[in-house]
């Protein structure tokens, strides 16, 4: 069975940094590109990026370019996100889903994580 | 970036009822790749429909997805209980792949 497990819950403070992970199982890790998606509170869905965990090739939606840093360690079939400064505009559900295509970058996401849920305040 | 923009924003009915969710890109979304998602209150999304028309596993075939182009359909044939949630099109034929904004279908 596919599944994808994200960490959990995080409180912060502005300007701390912070890296959530998202670890799959069941399937062949470094052949499918993993996604992240933001949702912020009451909003859409918001995709920022993927990763290849075979060679860590990594794409960014613009938006979020430089903003946050995506990577995978396939040694551990898990992909992460983070923030080296969070601003209180990231707080936010933020998950991971895995695209449905084996090898392909365009694709939908097929099997999500729970989500991470990230809150910032002071 | 493609723009999606999804109609109406929120869609009120009653179960057994017929629902059509419209999604409009900016761009012509090449080879159909556009998909469909649900998500529940609390939940992840769910894949419903991926290249435009074709139903992912386990979907129930009262979901269908039509269109090319630039316009999209998902229509929900006889509403159950369950299928009220919020819906989302996305679409990955050039990145960066994007969203809609959503359609809350409520009971009515």
């Amino acid at each position: 069975e596919v599944q994808l497990v994200q960490s959990g819950a995080e409180v912060k403070k502005p300007g701390e940094s912070l890296k959530i992970s998202c670890k799959g199982s069941g399937y062949t890790f470094t052949t499918f590109w993993i996604g992240w998606v933001r949702q912020m509170p009451g909003k859409g869905l918001e995709w920022m990026g993927i990763i290849y965990p075979g060679d860590s090739d990594t794409r960014y939606s613009p938006s979020f370019q430089g903003q946050v840093t995506i990577s995978a360690d396939k040694s551990v079939n898990t992909a992460y996100l983070q923030w080296s400064s969070l601003k209180a505009s990231d707080t936010a559900m933020y998950y991971c889903a895995r695209n449905a295509k084996v090898g392909a970058t365009q694709s939908a996401f097929d099997y999500w994580g729970q989500g991470t849920l990230v809150t910032v305040s002071s | 970036e493609i723009v999606l923009t999804q109609s109406p924003g929120t869609l009120s009915l009653s179960p057994g009822e017929r629902a059509t969710l419209s999604c409009r890109a900016s761009q012509s979304v090449s080879s159909s790749y556009l998909g469909w998602y649900q998500q529940k209150p609390g939940q992840a999304p769910r894949l419903l429909i991926y290249g435009a028309s074709s139903r992912a596993t386990g979907i129930p075939d009262r979901f269908s997805g039509s269109g090319s182009g630039t316009d999209f359909t998902l229509t929900i044939s006889r509403l159950e209980p369950e299928d009220f949630a919020v819906y989302y099109c996305q679409q990955y034929g050039r990145p960066p792949s994007s969203f809609g904004q959503g359609t809350k279908l409520e009971i009515k």
